[in-house]
């Protein structure tokens, strides 16, 4: 059974662009998670989806939003990057959200200059 | 709201000897918990999983922890560390609340010196 899946692996962009993150979930899981990881913050959720529907939204501006699609992939897209969002973006699947264990993907490492 | 401590930043194991990672969690109900491992540049592996019964759960790669209501407590422990076990270990804790959200500790890099 294929893992999570992300795309691309790693990212390079410049101050103001915006950037789409792709995500892949395990086949069968309906929930998506996004988490950003970084040195000074740790791991922090940003939101999860689930069946198309976004179910819960971390504590992040308005600049990072998401999606998800009808076979359960998502996307999440940051506007106008700060070097602050310089990071590693972990997704995770996992079948039906509460009650069971997510998955995580390897990640995808932007980094803003 | 939910939280998790980790209170070891680093730890530092003689390969074969035994490990213990410290875990503590806040949450009014019922938490579900975790323990995930993490290499650099790496995702998150899970290693293994609370929900609830038994209070010692065993996990992947010679893992276990075990769930202490009393002391709000999920350590990690594996009896024999190998040194391909370096790495960094985080807790994590979810509510029972609809929807998928784990909060993390601050994590805790494993050395293991030969």
């Amino acid at each position: 059974k294929a893992g999570v899946t992300q795309t691309p692996r790693y990212l390079i962009k410049t101050r103001g662009q915006q950037v789409t993150l792709s995500c892949s979930p395990i086949s069968g899981h309906r929930s998506v998670s996004w988490y950003q990881q970084t040195p000074g913050q740790g791991l922090q959720f940003l939101f999860e989806y689930f069946s198309e529907t976004q179910r819960n939204k971390g504590n992040f501006p308005g600049r990072f939003s998401g999606r998800q699609f009808s076979n359960s992939r998502s996307e999440m897209n940051v506007s106008t990057l700060e070097l602050g969002d310089s990071a590693l973006y972990l997704c995770a699947s996992s079948l039906m959200g509460m009650n069971t264990e997510a998955f995580f993907g390897q990640g995808t490492r932007l980094t803003v200059v | 709201a939910q939280s998790v401590t980790q209170p070891d930043i680093h730890i530092t194991v003689s390969e074969g000897a035994s490990l213990e990672l410290r875990c503590n969690y806040s949450y009014g109900a019922t938490p579900y918990l975790f323990w995930y491992v993490q290499s650099p540049g790496q995702g998150l592996q899970l290693l293994l999983k609370y929900f609830s019964g038994d209070t010692l759960v065993q996990g992947i790669k010679g893992f276990e922890a075990e769930f202490k209501r009393s002391q709000s407590s999920f350590n990690l422990r594996k009896p024999s560390v190998h040194w391909s076990d370096a790495a960094e270990y985080f807790c994590a804790v979810g509510a029972n609340t609809g929807f998928q959200k784990l909060v993390f500790g601050t994590g805790t890099r494993l050395l293991v010196s030969p």
